[in-house]
């Protein structure tokens, strides 16, 4: 079993809809999880950083971690045409590399 | 990618000719990493350094060498490449101490092709 395992996609999701990516992992010590955005021909950016279990927000983003379930989430509300990217989700445990998902090609379509 | 440049940004070599990629940053992170992206295989880890002189091995390190000699330029060095390093390379940074750093901010990336 992989150690983070995500969904390569491609999803595609009408303008407007709720989009939900997801993440599996396998280690329990994974404590810090990321969200990254890749957009075509450039570097992952962070997007989204949540320590633990629970959820966080920020403007149409929220990432949600269930650590009992080895899940992680991240929902984009009101989806846009500029969110069509790779999203690498990310994450570690504490003295431990970061391990990257392989991420998940997300088109919006107008 | 504010803050970091990589060079050259494309790149075409012949099988069997050394390489140097370098890694430039402005924000004077301690540590800093070089990774490769291909289809199917996502991101993984070459060698990364924490601190100058100081580098280390990563998942997929055979064939690459690294070298640190000041805090903003890492290098990273196909001894003799091959055309199974044909890939986009990023270099990132991060300003934790260890290996456990929380995040990582990563450059442009460099794409190589090995023919």
């Amino acid at each position: 079993q992989k150690e983070v395992e995500q969904d390569p996609g491609p999803l595609s999701v009408p303008e407007g809809a709720i989009v939900s990516l997801n993440c599996t992992y396998s280690n329990s010590a994974f404590q810090y999880f990321m969200w990254y955005r890749q957009y075509s021909r450039k570097g992952p950016e962070l997007l989204m950083y949540t320590y633990s279990s629970g959820n966080k927000e920020d403007g149409r983003f929220t990432a949600q971690v269930d650590k009992s379930s080895k899940y992680i989430s991240l929902f984009i509300r009101d989806s846009q045409p500029s969110d069509s990217a790779t999203y690498l989700c990310a994450m570690k445990a504490r003295d431990d590399k970061i391990i990257f998902g392989k991420g998940t090609r997300l088109h919006i379509l107008p | 990618d504010a803050g970091i440049t990589q060079s050259p940004r494309h790149k075409v070599t012949e099988t069997g000719t050394p390489v140097t990629l370098r890694c430039h940053q402005t924000e004077n992170h301690r540590y800093m990493y070089w990774y490769r992206q291909d289809p199917g295989h996502g991101l993984r880890l070459i060698h990364y350094s924490y601190g100058v002189k100081d580098t280390d091995k990563g998942e997929v390190s055979d064939g690459y060498s690294v070298s640190r000699s000041k805090t903003e330029d890492f290098l990273l060095t196909l001894e003799s490449a091959t055309s199974s390093q044909t890939s986009v390379y990023f270099c990132a940074i991060s300003s934790y101490s260890g290996i456990s750093t929380d995040t990582q901010y990563f450059g442009p990336g460099t794409r190589l092709t090995v023919l």
